[in-house]
Order: structure tokens, then sequence, then C-alpha cells
């Protein structure tokens, strides 16, 4: 069963804007990843971020988590047709397995 | 370096032929994974090598077998295909033992089951 729900599931937005999206997650992790999927293609590591954690930036992305409620934000910020893309986040359950979520499908509109 | 390859790209099989998947890594990893994917549900973890000489059963293993041939192989192989295993299938590695470690993913194969 998947442990992560990514929210929402489609999202389109103008070049320029920041998109933000939202991973819920059931049981403890160590912890959680985010993947973008280019359409056709293989997935690509964006962010790890630890338990311990609470705020990562990358470049343009910045992922926050709040293991007390069990949930993750991933933000792209001045967005640009090139991340046009869906996007995982992954978590550790303790049987040290990845569970990825469904997806959130990110359309970002020139 | 390649990273992780698969082949074949694409597949169409009959209902009842068998295949293998092949997937290959250059980084010198230690576990390699194997997942489809399905629309609306994520990658679901297939079976997975945390090294070399040991292969487990992941979330939905049933119709599927694996070899970690040596530590840059792992292949997945459909004895009778079904349609219910049209999907597309991803090949993955990551350094440690661990699981929850970034993983690295192959470009992945279409396989089509009529």
């Amino acid at each position: 069963s998947q442990q992560g729900e990514e929210d929402p599931q489609a999202l389109s937005i103008q070049e320029g804007e920041n998109a933000t999206m939202n991973c819920s997650y059931k049981t403890s992790i160590n912890n959680l990843q985010w993947y973008r999927q280019n359409s056709g293609r293989g997935l690509v590591h964006l962010i790890l971020i630890r338990s311990n954690e609470r705020e990562k930036h990358s470049g343009r992305l910045r992922v926050t988590l709040d293991t007390s409620k069990k949930s993750s934000s991933l933000l792209i910020t001045a967005s640009r047709a090139a991340d046009t893309a869906s996007y995982f986040c992954a978590t550790d359950p303790n049987d040290y397995k990845l569970s990825f979520g469904a997806g959130t499908t990110v359309t970002v509109r020139a | 370096n390649a990273g992780v390859t698969q082949t074949p790209k694409f597949q169409v099989l009959k209902t009842g032929q068998s295949m293998t998947l092949q997937c290959a890594q250059d980084m010198n990893h230690n576990s390699m994974y194997w997942y489809r994917q399905d629309p609306g549900m994520g990658l679901r973890l297939i079976y997975y090598s945390a090294s070399e000489g040991t292969t487990d059963k992941g979330e939905v293993p049933n119709g599927y077998n694996v070899s970690r041939l040596n530590k840059r192989e792992f292949s997945l192989r459909l004895e009778s295909a079904a349609p219910s295993q049209t999907s597309v299938y991803f090949c993955a590695s990551s350094g440690g033992i661990r699981t929850q470690e970034t993983q690295y993913f192959g470009p992945g194969t279409r396989l089509l089951v009529l």
C-alpha cells in the first residue's frame, strides 16, 4: 500500500508563479524524498529531508517537513516551462523500503 | 557514466509468453530495485536486492522472478506474461544497503501484454 499521498493530483500555473504541492504519510519515517519525472522518463531525485530537519533548500526548491502532522510540502519558486513534470514524494517506513505516492502533475504555461 | 540502463525500451508480448528485462548500473551501487508504474498508482516495488547475492520481495512480486547476476546487473523475468502486467517498469539503484537512500532510476521499459 502507498505510504505517501500527494495533493493536489494536478496543478497548472503560469510561468514565473510559484507551485506548491503537499505530501501526507501514515507512519513514522527516517527521511522523506522528492523526485521529479518528466514525461516518458525515469525519476530524478530532487531533495532528501531527514526526520530531524524542518526545512531544506536546493536552488528554487524549498521542502518542509512536519513530523507531528506527518506531512511535507515542496515549493518551486519562479517556475519555468522546464518544471513541467510529475512530482513524487517517497517515504521510508521502518521496514527500509521506499514507498512512493501517486504524484502531482505540474503544468507550467508559457 | 551511463548511470542505470535498461533494455529493452519497448516490448509487446502475447499472453503466456516469457521475457527478461535487463538492468545494469555503473555506479558501484550495492542495492538495486525493480518497480512498476501504472496510471494513478505511483511506483510499486516488485523486488529488490540489498546487496550482491540477496533478493527480497517487494509489494507486488507475484508473477515475477529476479536474478542479481553480479553487482552491476539485476534482471526481472516474467515467466508467463498476463495483461495485468502491462505497465512501465523501472530499475533503480542506490549506494548503500538501506533502501531509503537516494535512488537513481533508469529510463524505463514499456511493456504491453496482449
